[in-house]
């Protein structure tokens, strides 16, 4: 089946650094890739969509000059958090499209996710 | 995308049926009826998705009345590691959409 990798699974760092964390569709090309939000005992939240060779589209709220997203290629899109801080602590959770149907249906894949953590 | 009404939480013992409803009323008639299953601290995994009627498949069956407007995850003879998050989604079937989930339902599978 189609796999979705995220790196790293975890980071912790300081405030005020920038954290990469990349997404990966290990056996399938990703037309398009989602980028969710997940704080504890809450839902997943969209931050923003990202088509490989354009710019990403980002949700309300969410600031594209703190949230870095590009989609250099059809199978790998990075998230860069910069100037991080405290409140940008959360779960960080890719998904891909892969643009086919498979049994049936046309869906994403989510990642496992990434654990941020900012002191 | 339409909005979705679930339970918060369910409790249940192992072996046990667990059906869970979803209430989707204003649901149009190209959307679609998706079912993800989250563990802590992974990312959502695909359980099910319907039309209308009745799927089944190796993990679950959803049950889709004529009207659409609700739908029910039923998981047979849960166990300990079916304790999870159960998210009900309802939108078109295509994975060019974000997915927007709602609060989901919390259930806890108990010896």
């Amino acid at each position: 089946g189609a796999v979705v990798s995220q790196h790293p699974s975890w980071v912790i760092c300081k405030s005020g650094t920038s954290v990469k964390i990349e997404c990966r569709s290990l056996d399938f090309q990703a037309t398009t890739m989602f980028w969710y939000r997940q704080f504890p005992k809450q839902s997943l939240m969209l931050m923003a969509t990202s088509n490989e060779g354009s710019k990403a589209t980002y949700e309300q709220g969410v600031e594209k000059d703190k949230f870095l997203i590009n989609h250099a290629s059809l199978t790998l899109s990075t998230l860069t958090v910069t100037s991080a801080h405290p409140e940008d602590s959360s779960f960080y959770i890719c998904s891909a499209r892969e643009g086919l149907r498979r049994e049936g249906r046309d869906t994403q894949y989510f990642g496992p996710g990434t654990r941020l953590t900012v002191l | 995308l339409a909005k979705t009404t679930q339970p918060i939480s369910m409790d249940s013992y192992e072996g046990q049926e667990v059906n869970i409803t979803c209430s989707h009323n204003n649901i149009a008639t190209n959307d679609y009826i998706t079912w993800y299953q989250q563990f802590p601290s992974q990312g959502p995994r695909f359980i099910i998705q319907g039309y209308k009627t009745k799927v089944t498949n190796e993990v679950a069956s959803l049950f889709i009345p004529a009207d659409r407007k609700s739908s029910t995850l039923s998981l047979p003879r849960v166990s300990l590691s079916d304790t999870a998050v159960y998210y009900c989604l309802v939108g078109p079937d295509t994975g060019r959409r974000a997915l927007t989930f709602g609060s989901g339902t919390r259930l806890q599978v108990q010896p």
